[in-house]
């Protein structure tokens, strides 16, 4: 996991902005993964990619936009539909292989606060 | 699709003790099982893994088994020590979904000196 970065560490939002949050690997991984985590709570998935230029919805994507330019790069954008976005974002990285699971890998994550 | 359930939600032991967490599954196409640690505002950690074709897994005092036929799988943590108190996760990940993890909603440990 330490070939997984995340940016900033903290971020603050006014209301209406949209705002972007930073994750990358130089682990050569093909999967990156979102996934919101409320205080005390578990870990919902945002949107995952296991391919350049593709992406799914998991299971709370409303309010969020993801892209897959770059293997190494999977940005999130919050925008200012997402109502409720003060948690803490985690980024995740794994190697696919077919019909096989595998770890995924964290970052460190960003702690996102609307003022 | 998936759907994993975590067993206790908290629990809370006396250093030394042994301490077991349980997950149950509901597809029978999950083949693989990890275990994250997360301590408060850390990212999750890796602790240990299993795939289906194997029933148990020890890693020094860190223990997993899986039932496949029950769907059930669960983490044992022996000669609990102060720093093992974080919050676990199970996960489930299905064959068919290129890695997407399920988990279940956490345990957390608080081992008392």
């Amino acid at each position: 996991d330490g070939g997984i970065t995340q940016s900033p560490k903290y971020l603050f939002r006014k209301e209406g902005q949209n705002v972007t949050l930073s994750c990358e690997q130089n682990l050569n991984h093909d999967a990156m993964y979102w996934y919101r985590q409320d205080p005390g709570q578990g870990l919902r998935l945002i949107y995952y990619s296991h391919i350049v230029n593709d992406f799914q919805k998991g299971d709370i994507a409303e309010g969020y936009s993801v892209s897959r330019e770059k293997k190494e790069s999977f940005p999130l954008t919050v925008t200012s539909a997402q109502k409720n976005p003060t948690a803490f974002y985690l980024c995740a990285s794994s190697s696919v292989v077919e019909h096989s699971g595998g770890p995924q890998y964290f970052g460190p994550g960003t702690r996102l606060t609307v003022l | 699709g998936e759907n994993v359930e975590q067993h206790p939600s908290t629990l809370s032991v006396q250093e030394g003790d042994s301490a077991v967490i349980k997950c149950t599954y509901s597809d029978s196409a999950s083949n693989y099982f990890p275990w994250y640690k997360q301590e408060l505002g850390k990212r999750p950690q890796l602790i240990i893994d299993i795939r289906s074709n194997v029933g148990e897994k020890k890693d020094q005092r860190i223990a997993v088994t899986l039932n496949k036929t029950a769907k059930h799988f669960s983490l044992h943590i022996t000669e609990t020590q102060p720093e093992d108190s974080a919050v676990y996760f199970c996960a489930a990940s299905p064959t068919y979904n290129f890695n997407k993890f399920y988990f279940g909603s956490g345990t957390k440990l608080n081992v008392k000196p």
